[in-house]
């Protein structure tokens, strides 16, 4: 069975653009999460989306959207792209809200 | 969010148990403990996780304590593919089970 899949799984951009990331999960699974993972941290909580709707957002500034498909896949936006958001975007699915997540393994985001 | 205390960095020797400890003195009634560990380069993995009992499963057991304000994660015969970071993280249901990671702890394995 395929895992959760994100791409691109590197991306190069430079301040000011904007920037796309996608997310499938596992099949059967309803709630998508996005987080961030900066070099040497944890990962943050970016968004979580269940059946197409948000259900959470961390603290992260307007700049970042995220939105989910009826296919339950998840596309994580970032505009105007400061240097400090290059990190390590993850994201994860879950049969719903709670329990376990399982996670893909990441876009790695440069922004130069 | 309530908080997780771990230390930062572990070592073990391979084939010898590891007993990797978090503080969870804040954790409310509706909170689950779950742990998921990072392996180099990939994703967070999840591991096990548990409300008040300690729990087993086919990759490690979960203590925890009476008052459920500590908890441990036993892998009970280490092995090199177990040298990640490991994240020790409360889930509370009425948030969505959303999970606030801390900086972990991470354990390096000595063959």
């Amino acid at each position: 069975d395929a895992g959760v899949t994100q791409s691109p799984t590197h991306l190069i951009k430079t301040r000011g653009q904007h920037v796309t990331l996608r997310c499938s999960p596992i099949s059967g699974h309803k709630s998508v999460s996005w987080y961030q993972q900066v070099l040497g941290q944890g990962p943050q909580f970016i968004f979580q989306y269940y059946e197409k709707e948000e259900r959470g957002r961390g603290n992260f500034p307007d700049r970042f959207s995220a939105r989910q498909f009826p296919n339950y896949s998840s596309e994580l936006n970032v505009n105007a792209l400061l240097l400090g958001d290059s990190a390590l975007y993850l994201c994860a699915s879950s049969l719903g809200t709670g329990g376990i997540q399982y996670f893909g393994a990441g876009t790695r985001l440069s922004v130069l | 969010d309530a908080k997780t205390t771990q230390p930062n960095s572990m070592e073990s020797n391979e084939e010898e148990p590891v007993h990797l400890p978090c503080n969870h003195s804040t954790i409310s009634g509706t909170d689950y403990i779950h742990w998921y560990r990072q392996l180099p380069s990939q994703g967070p993995e999840y591991v096990i996780h548990g409300l008040t009992s300690n729990v087993n499963n086919r990759m490690a057991s979960l203590a925890i304590a009476e008052d459920r304000k500590s908890s441990t994660l036993i892998l009970h015969r280490a092995t090199l593919r177990d040298a990640a970071v490991y994240y020790c993280i409360l889930s509370r249901v009425n948030q969505g089970g959303k999970l606030i990671f801390g900086q972990g702890t991470e354990l390096s394995v000595k063959p």
